[in-house]
């Protein structure tokens, strides 16, 4: 079963802020929120995480509400280089078998000039 | 760094035939782990290892060998290849104690025919 829901796919103009949102409605209470992105034919790439809290690091922002039903990715200033496809994915922040990243089919963003 | 890293980047296997993929980090992780994107799906895991010495199956182990005899290096065995094994082969390594955060090399992309 799929844990979270995104939109398949958004277009965003260059320079301006993408905001990419991920519904999680059954995210537990030691789950964390995580973002990769895919860019075409290369290895995913960690962009961010969270547990209840915003977070802000040099690649993007994570707004989580405060049930922590949902989320959004904020890239700030997209460029044409951020054309990829993002995955939300909710797990425990363990490793081993607790670190399977289970990649749904993820938001595919475009970013035009 | 050099992060993760893997080779080859291509190969073309016929029927039967083994091969090892290699994959090595250096960035002193202890967690490394072994995934397979087939076209237009998400990422799978094969293996992992929670360190040198210990390895574990994931969700999709059939027709594959892993050993980790060192922190850095954690080599993917195909034995006796099959067409079903025809797919992009990710490596990715974390660090437990700082989120758990993925980092994925570029991939090997295999063809079995």
């Amino acid at each position: 079963d799929a844990k979270t829901t995104q939109p398949t796919s958004m277009d965003c103009a260059e320079g301006r802020a993408a905001n990419l949102p991920c519904n999680h409605s059954t995210i537990s209470g030691n789950e964390y929120v995580y973002w990769y992105r895919q860019i075409h034919s290369q290895g995913p790439q960690y962009i961010i995480h969270g547990l209840k809290n915003n977070e802000t690091n040099e690649m993007a922002s994570l707004i989580i509400t405060e049930d922590r039903k949902s989320s959004t990715l904020i890239l700030p200033h997209a460029t044409l280089r951020d054309t990829a496809v993002y995955y939300c994915i909710v797990r425990v922040a363990g490793g081993g078998s607790q670190g399977n990243l289970i990649f749904g089919k993820g938001t595919k963003l475009s970013v035009k000039p | 760094n050099a992060g993760v890293t893997q080779t080859p980047k291509f190969r073309i296997l016929k029927i039967g035939q083994s091969m090892t993929l290699q994959c090595a980090q250096d960035m002193n992780h202890n967690y490394m782990y072994w995934y397979r994107q087939d076209p237009g799906m998400g990422l799978k895991l094969i293996y992992y290892s929670v360190g040198a010495g210990i390895t574990d199956k994931g969700e999709v182990p059939n027709g594959y060998n892993v050993s980790r005899s060192t922190t850095e290096d954690f080599p993917l065995r195909l034995e006796l290849a099959a067409p079903s094994q025809t797919s992009v082969y990710f490596c990715a390594s974390s660090y437990l104690l700082r989120g758990n955060e993925q980092y994925f090399g570029p991939g090997t992309r295999l063809t079995v025919t």
